[in-house]
């Protein structure tokens, strides 16, 4: 069954500082899709990153950056120089073929941010 | 503008009392599901369909009911609501083919006494 880990419950960061968010997954499927959410405190959920298992390229966008490693199963996701409107809750998930079509999400418990001034 | 659109987004309800949770797309997409997402625990999915009066049962479909009549349209059922049904619920869609990403509506919070 696919599974996805995120560790961190809560980070806290003074604004400025470099914050790395882990996820850890577990699927048996070689082809899979995984995912980053951004929460914030309205409720919303909003879509940041999408990779699939072939591509092992990271990718930065502005501040963040992400860190695909298939060796190691982690698709890890870092705020450069934090602000206070990076306060969220982040989601990684997971989708692949084998197990659910890609019909379903599969999320983490979610990391908790904060960044204080 | 390109949305998921869920009613109500907040509602306190009683034990019981049938409710229906709506939600809407206008972006003509073939797959929408149904979320609810619970401290320590993420999101997780309750029912999906894949087209017009295809539905499925996601994770954990107990408690609750969906149709699917129209493309657009994808409500959620609570016929006998429970306080275990308190929670924020997340409706989502995305187009069918290749995987994108899913757009979600904007949460109904939900409190069952």
């Amino acid at each position: 069954a696919q599974k996805v880990t995120q560790a961190q419950t809560e980070i806290s960061v003074v604004e400025k500082e470099d914050v790395t968010l882990d996820c850890v997954y577990e699927t048996r499927d070689t082809t899979y899709y995984l995912f980053w959410y951004k929460q914030p405190p309205s409720g919303e959920l909003v879509f940041l990153i999408r990779r699939n298992s072939f591509d092992e390229q990271n990718e930065i966008s502005g501040r963040y950056s992400w860190n695909f490693q298939k060796s190691t199963s982690s698709f890890n996701f870092t705020i450069t120089a934090s602000q206070v409107v990076d306060s969220a809750v982040y989601f990684c998930a997971l989708s692949d073929a084998m197990n659910t079509g890609f019909q379903k999400l599969v999320f983490g418990t979610g990391t908790r941010l904060l960044v204080s001034p | 503008e390109a949305q998921v659109t869920q009613n109500p987004r907040y509602l306190i309800t009683v034990t019981g009392k049938k409710l229906t949770v709506t939600c809407s797309q206008n972006m003509n997409h073939e797959y929408m599901s149904w979320y609810r997402q619970d401290p320590g625990l993420g999101l997780r999915q309750i029912y999906y369909s894949m087209n017009v009066e295809v539905t499925d049962k996601g994770d954990v479909p107990e408690g609750y009911k969906v149709s699917r009549k129209e493309k657009r349209n994808f409500p959620l059922i609570l016929e006998s609501p429970s306080p275990n049904q308190t929670s924020l619920y997340f409706c989502a869609s995305r187009p069918g083919g290749r995987l994108t990403e899913a757009f979600f509506g904007q949460g109904t919070r939900l409190t069952v006494v």
